[in-house]
């Protein structure tokens, strides 16, 4: 059991927009760590989607945006692309400064 | 253009150990630290732990205490991470990443080391 809490899978139509959540504890989130996003596909290494909440890397499109309250994080993807298709993580860190991760959510793009 | 290079696969049998480098530019050596994230196969994301190369500070997760070792080579700019007594359940593949130390989060990554423990 990862210590962040993801749904498995989430999907939607292209153009359609959908959010992953990512629930944690005080103990992490709610301890006012903050949670940075990942994208991952089969075969490459992560890729930084979203750090410090809510800030896009450059280069990653408008279209991902984050947001965090409490002890949850959300990503949103909007209007979804063919290529958004990949499994994305939450990170955050926990009280003794151990980096911590969601289980992953599964996009799949109907 | 930064980049971080592993070491190729490996496959050791149980019981034996493996450490994998991770080589960086001097510049990223001496302003980020390296986590080290791995992924076994159909499961998700692990992170095993981090290393700051300036202070030697290192962080490893409660379930890798006592089997995995983060070390620095400053003479070449390479990180290492060192898993002993291996099991069957360590088959993965092994990032590095360079970790900004301000927000903490991982922005570049290795291509990757895949670790295969079998007899």
């Amino acid at each position: 059991q990862s210590v962040l809490t993801q749904p498995p899978s989430v999907s939607g139509a292209p153009g359609q927009r959908v959010t992953i959540s990512c629930t944690g504890s005080s103990s992490n989130i709610g301890a006012g760590f903050d949670v940075h996003w990942y994208q991952k596909i089969p075969g490459t290494a992560p890729k930084l989607l979203i750090y410090g909440n809510t800030n896009r890397p450059s280069g990653v499109p408008d279209r991902f945006s984050g947001s965090k309250s409490g002890t949850s994080a959300s990503l949103a993807i909007a209007g979804l692309q063919a290529e958004d298709e990949a499994d994305y993580y939450c990170q955050s860190y926990d009280s003794s400064l151990s980096g911590v991760f969601g289980g992953g959510t599964k996009l799949t793009v109907l | 253009q930064v980049q971080l290079v592993q070491s190729g696969a490996a496959v050791k049998k149980p019981g034996a150990s493996v450490k994998v480098s991770c080589k960086v530019s001097v510049d990223t050596f001496n302003t980020y630290d390296i986590s080290w994230v791995r992924q076994a196969p159909g499961q998700g994301l692990e992170y095993m732990g981090w290393i700051s190369p300036y202070n030697g500070i290192t962080n490893y997760a409660q379930k890798f205490q006592g089997r995995v070792t983060m070390t620095t080579d400053t003479s070449t700019s390479t990180f290492y991470m060192e898993v002993k007594s291996l099991r069957s359940d360590d088959t993965a593949v092994y990032y590095c990443a360079r970790r900004n130390t301000q927000w903490l989060f991982n922005d570049y990554w290795g291509q990757g080391t895949l670790v295969t423990v079998s007899s």
